[in-house]
């Protein structure tokens, strides 16, 4: 089946900070990739995707490249902030326009920066 | 103002009794989703539903129960027959043609007593 694996958290870190958040993935076919973002007592907000094989999606000064050789695509960040602080979870969909079976998602990992 | 709406926030329930979790939209999304978030566990996928008037099973939807009557709205029951209902519920949505990118609402913390 289809499976998601990120690291485990809490990831505490300095202001201005190098972030690395490592996700890899098991699918049957071609998977999008996703990372969303939960702040405190909210639903989840897409942070960033790659539909496809060495795409790379940024948004907000995050970034993660699709790498299908090794089956991840890791969350980055150059220089973290105190309001980056939140729950970040990588997903999958097999969907392409057509099924629209729902997304298959990481157990999260919990970022804290630290002022 | 376009979103996806879910009431109330917080939801107290006794043991033993049904309880329905609203979702709403004004996206003219036609595909809709329920989520359930547990601490440590990610999202696992309850119910979907690509159109009006059909649904879907996820990957948990023993003790579940949804309706798709129209589209703006995918209410979510929880029946006395969900063995450990007490979570958060999450509803989203997406466009027919991109249903891999989904769109969250807020969440409906429940907690049965």
């Amino acid at each position: 089946g289809n499976s998601v694996t990120q690291m485990e958290g809490p990831v505490t870190l300095s202001e201005e900070a190098f972030l690395t958040i490592n996700c890899t993935y098991t699918a049957t076919g071609y998977p999008s990739l996703f990372w969303y973002v939960q702040y405190p007592g909210e639903g989840l907000q897409l942070l960033l995707k790659a539909t496809k094989a060495d795409d790379k999606g940024s948004n907000k000064g995050f970034e993660a490249t699709y790498r299908k050789e090794t089956t991840s695509f890791h969350l980055e960040k150059g220089s973290v902030q105190v309001s980056d602080s939140a729950v970040y979870f990588c997903a999958l969909s097999l969907n392409s326009g057509g099924g629209a079976d729902g997304l298959t998602f990481g157990k999260g990992t919990h970022l804290i920066i630290q002022p | 103002d376009g979103g996806i709406t879910q009431s109330p926030k917080y939801l107290f329930r006794k043991e033993g009794q049904n309880v329905t979790l609203s979702c709403e939209q004004n996206l003219n999304h036609d595909a809709m989703y329920w989520y359930r978030q547990d601490p440590g566990q990610g999202l696992r996928l309850i119910y979907y539903s690509q159109i009006v008037n059909d649904f879907q099973k996820g990957d948990i939807a023993e003790g579940y129960s949804v309706s798709r009557e129209k589209k703006e709205s995918f209410p979510l029951t929880v029946t006395s027959a969900q063995k450990n209902p007490t979570a958060f519920y999450l509803c989203a949505t997406a466009t027919a043609w991109s249903t891999d990118t989904q769109y969250f609402g807020p969440g409906t913390r429940l907690t049965v007593l």
